[in-house]
């Protein structure tokens, strides 16, 4: 069974840039699998960054991008923020109406 | 403006059932793929379930024959009704709308938790 991966805990500096990367355990992760992303705190419903790859959705700053890096999806944010620290996950679309979660990436900013 | 409320959720025993509620507003689920993903206490999301716009759903292997997800169009509400609950279906369960398949909105969530 393929599983979608995604990082260890990361760390970033206050206005560093940082690229979270979603991959496969099996195959190559491309613009068909629609990948998305979205932002969690503790407690909260998760927030909507990006969709179909590089769409950002409403209201999300431009410091947020996503993208196709060699075999996985990419998150990059430039000019992280304290309230950047949170869980960052993605969703890929597998195919005959299934998706799959990553496990997620816990970003720090310090 | 897009919303979702959802309801229904709470405390049910092993091997019981439950239907959460899913109240779309600002928008058509007739036209939207709808979703329903979870997430147990202290763990990642799990996609769950999906109706797409013409009433064809799927699932995840884990809630296969167990779990329906449902519309009423009239009523603009989506449903996921879960029976033969097992403690580790204990978790937030959020609806989400659609968008060139990835979760553009998200309701805030129900808690389902499955004890004796």
């Amino acid at each position: 069974q393929t599983v979608v991966t995604q990082e260890p805990p990361f760390s970033v500096s206050p206005g560093g840039t940082v690229t979270l990367t979603c991959g496969l355990t099996s195959g190559s992760v491309a613009t068909s699998h629609y990948p998305s992303w979205y932002q969690q705190t503790p407690g909260q419903a998760p927030r909507t960054l990006i969709y179909s790859t590089n769409t950002r959705s409403s209201g999300v700053p431009d410091r947020f991008s996503g993208s196709i890096l060699g075999n996985k999806a990419a998150l990059t944010i430039t000019g992280a923020q304290a309230d950047d620290e949170c869980d960052y996950y993605c969703m890929l679309y597998m195919g005959s109406g299934t998706w799959v979660f990553g496990g997620g990436t816990k970003l720090t900013v310090l | 403006e897009v919303q979702l409320v959802q309801s229904g959720g709470g405390l049910v025993l092993p091997g019981g059932s439950l239907r959460l509620s899913c109240r779309a507003s600002g928008f058509s689920i007739s036209s939207s793929y709808m979703h329903w993903v979870r997430q147990a206490p202290g763990k990642g999301l799990v996609w769950v379930s999906h109706v797409n716009f013409d009433g064809r759903t799927t699932y995840a292997d884990a809630v296969k024959g167990r779990f329906t997800i449902s519309r009423d169009i009239a009523k603009n509400m989506v449903y996921l009704q879960m029976n033969s609950l097992r403690a580790e279906d204990t978790a937030v369960y959020y609806c989400g709308r659609d968008v060139d398949w990835g979760l553009a909105s998200w309701g805030l969530g129900s808690l389902v938790t499955v004890s004796s």
